[in-house]
């Protein structure tokens, strides 16, 4: 499956660094979307784009900044993470309006906080 | 706020025994659609449902939908190792807030 696309897979970083999360969709959808998947905890939505504006913000701390330059990429900006931000990151895109919003999730980007 | 509860959280199957995994919403739901995660891996869509009462089959895969569009099932017949996974429900209210349900791990014992 390579309709969503998300780099890098795997991220270390301390918790001065700032370091970016980079999706990609490639299924021609008008809505992106950022979730956090922990451990025992269900997905969580952080936020989301359509048409490459912001319509969803679930509350997310500030050190966390997203980013939808057109609505084939998405971004997430990381700065002076904490070690509870360890976690799964999804990128997922879907055609949104009208009947419903099937999600396509990327591989996701497996983040480690030291 | 709106929340999807799904149960039960786990559940341990030898293979060959049946599975079903419960789905409710405390709204009414315009479309409700199932994903399932491999270990180590993403979620993937399954399939959605939008009418009342509407029943799905996918192999040895049964979904269904309530009547007043609140609640679903997965029910899966004779279970295979490569079943493994968390099987979620998401329900859709419109707009672009898909709620997803905390998700069902499934463990088939050979």
């Amino acid at each position: 499956e390579t309709g969503v696309t998300q780099t890098p897979r795997h991220l270390v970083m301390g918790m001065t660094n700032k370091k970016s999360l980079k999706c990609e969709q490639h299924l021609g959808h008008n809505a992106m979307y950022w979730y956090k998947q922990s451990a025992k905890k269900p997905l969580e939505l952080m936020f989301v784009y359509s048409l490459e504006e912001r319509v969803e913000n679930n509350s997310v701390p500030s050190r966390f900044s997203p980013e939808c330059p057109n609505s084939s990429h998405l971004f997430l900006h990381l700065h002076t993470l904490q070690p509870e931000d360890s976690a799964l990151y999804l990128c997922a895109s879907s055609q949104a309006g009208g009947g419903g919003s099937v999600q396509y999730f990327g591989p996701g980007t497996r983040l480690t906080v030291t | 706020g709106q929340q999807v509860m799904q149960i039960p959280q786990y559940q341990h199957v030898q293979e060959g025994e049946d599975f079903t995994t419960y789905c409710n919403s405390s709204t009414t739901l315009s479309n409700i659609q199932w994903y399932k995660q491999r270990p180590g891996g993403h979620p993937v869509f399954l399939i959605q449902l939008v009418k009342s009462g509407e029943v799905k089959k996918q192999k040895r895969l049964t979904f269904q939908f309530g009547e007043a569009k609140k609640n679903s099932s997965l029910h899966i017949t004779a279970t295979q190792t490569t079943d493994v996974g968390t099987y979620f429900c998401a329900g859709d209210t419109g707009g672009f807030k898909t709620i997803f349900g905390a998700g069902t791990r499934l463990f088939v014992k050979a």
